[in-house]
Parts: C-alpha cells; sequence; structure tokens
C-alpha cells in the first residue's frame, strides 16, 4: 500500500473562495500528479511535477496552480472556487527515477463541493 | 497520436463470467501498459501492467494479452466476481524522455451475483 495522503477529503466552500487541496507522499517519489475526476469518470491531468521546483500544466485547462518546494509536498491551490470546480481532485507519485516506469500511486481523493 | 482507446465504456456480466476490456494506443514509443482498478470512494490502484515484450501476463484471475503489431492490449477477468465491480482504466507510457501517462477513458464493469 502506497503512503500518499491527501487533505481535506471531503469540502463544501462557497463561490469565490480561496481553496488549497493537500497532498503528501512518505515515498520519496520524484514525479507528482494532479488530477480532476467525476466519479468513476475519465481522469483529467491539470498539473504534474518532475520534482522539487518543477512544475507543468496537464491537458485540462486550469485556473488552479501548484507548488513544489518540497519533494513529499504538491498542494493544489484554487484562487476563486467556480461552481464549475466540483469535482473529486486526486494526487498521484511515481518513482520514475528509480524504478524506470510510471507506475502511479494514488492518494484516497478530495471531493470538493462549490455552492 | 498520443490517445489511448479504451472499449467498452461500461460491461456487465454474470459472476463467474469472463469480463473483457480492451485498448488501442498509436504511439510506437510506449513501453509500459498497465491497467489500474478504482473502487467507489477510493483512488485508481495498479492491477497488472505489461511490457511489449511479451504477448501475455497472468496474475492470478487477471491476465493482460498484448497484440504488438495491431498496437492493442486487453484485460481479461476470468470467473468474475461481485468484488470485480469497479472502474478500469487501461494506461500506457514511454519509460525514457519525458512524457506523461496516458489513461483511457475507464470502464465501470458491474458483475451480477
Amino acid at each position: 500500500e502506497a503512503d500518499i495522503y491527501q487533505t481535506p477529503r471531503y469540502l463544501v466552500i462557497g463561490t469565490g473562495k480561496k481553496i488549497t487541496l493537500e497532498c503528501s507522499q512518505t515515498m520519496g517519489h520524484d514525479k507528482m500528479y494532479w488530477y480532476q475526476q467525476d466519479p468513476g469518470m475519465e481522469l483529467h491531468l491539470i498539473h504534474y511535477s518532475y520534482g522539487v521546483n518543477s512544475t507543468e500544466k496537464g491537458d485540462l485547462s486550469s485556473e488552479s496552480t501548484v507548488s513544489r518546494i518540497r519533494t513529499e509536498h504538491f498542494p493544489l491551490t484554487l484562487e476563486s472556487a467556480r461552481p464549475s470546480h466540483t469535482s473529486q481532485y486526486l494526487c498521484a507519485s511515481s518513482d520514475y527515477m528509480r524504478v524506470g516506469t510510471d507506475t502511479q500511486y494514488f492518494g484516497p481523493g478530495t471531493r470538493l463541493t462549490v455552492l | 497520436q498520443q490517445q489511448v482507446k479504451q472499449s467498452p465504456q461500461s460491461l456487465i456480466v454474470q459472476k463467474g463470467g469472463i469480463s473483457i476490456i480492451n485498448c488501442a494506443y498509436e504511439n510506437t514509443a510506449f513501453d509500459y501498459f498497465p491497467w489500474y482498478q478504482q473502487f467507489p470512494g477510493k483512488g485508481p490502484a495498479l492491477l497488472i501492467a505489461i511490457r511489449p515484450d511479451v504477448s501475455e501476463k497472468k496474475e492470478g484471475r487477471f491476465t493482460i494479452s498484448f497484440n504488438k503489431s495491431a498496437k492493442q492490449f486487453s484485460l481479461h477477468i476470468m470467473d468474475s466476481q461481485p468484488g470485480d465491480s469497479a472502474t478500469y482504466f487501461c494506461a500506457a507510457s514511454k519509460s525514457t524522455g519525458g512524457f506523461k501517462t496516458i489513461f483511457g477513458a475507464g470502464t465501470r464493469l458491474f458483475v451480477k451475483a
């Protein structure tokens, strides 16, 4: 079982609020990812990181930002939440540099509802 | 060229039957093909993976069949059980250079008791 944690697990917030979704992994993995997923539907990559001080935008246009100041920590920030941001957000990590494959270990997700 | 096409979108199978999910890719540079299983309320988890140097990999009731020339691979679940009811994602990635893993759109499997 991979050690990747996301907080909060559930969040209900009003439109216009700034929020930060936390993701931490204790495995020393170099790559980390954020996905947006409606329950049981496609995974949409919104941000990823190859390592400390590296961040890249994914395929899904997003109004969010990320940072990677420490290997283990990859928070996602929404500056101004909108109802269209209502979804599940999944964080993942992989040990690509060491094992040479991008097997991703996912956290349990944060279910975000914006009213 | 970066897409991974997965079918069917949903699948209903009787208990004890065989579940088959198919994926196709275009980019011949892909060299790692994992399958992930996701239960409701959880993140996806690696189920089984294959490299293109083998045509089949089996782990318990789960088998990946890989056809390099056709650029297709499939997941077979033998003796399907209600506990296998989940969403399954195929994926493809490259082990060299900057890359992203490309996921299929997912298949929602329901195994009837």
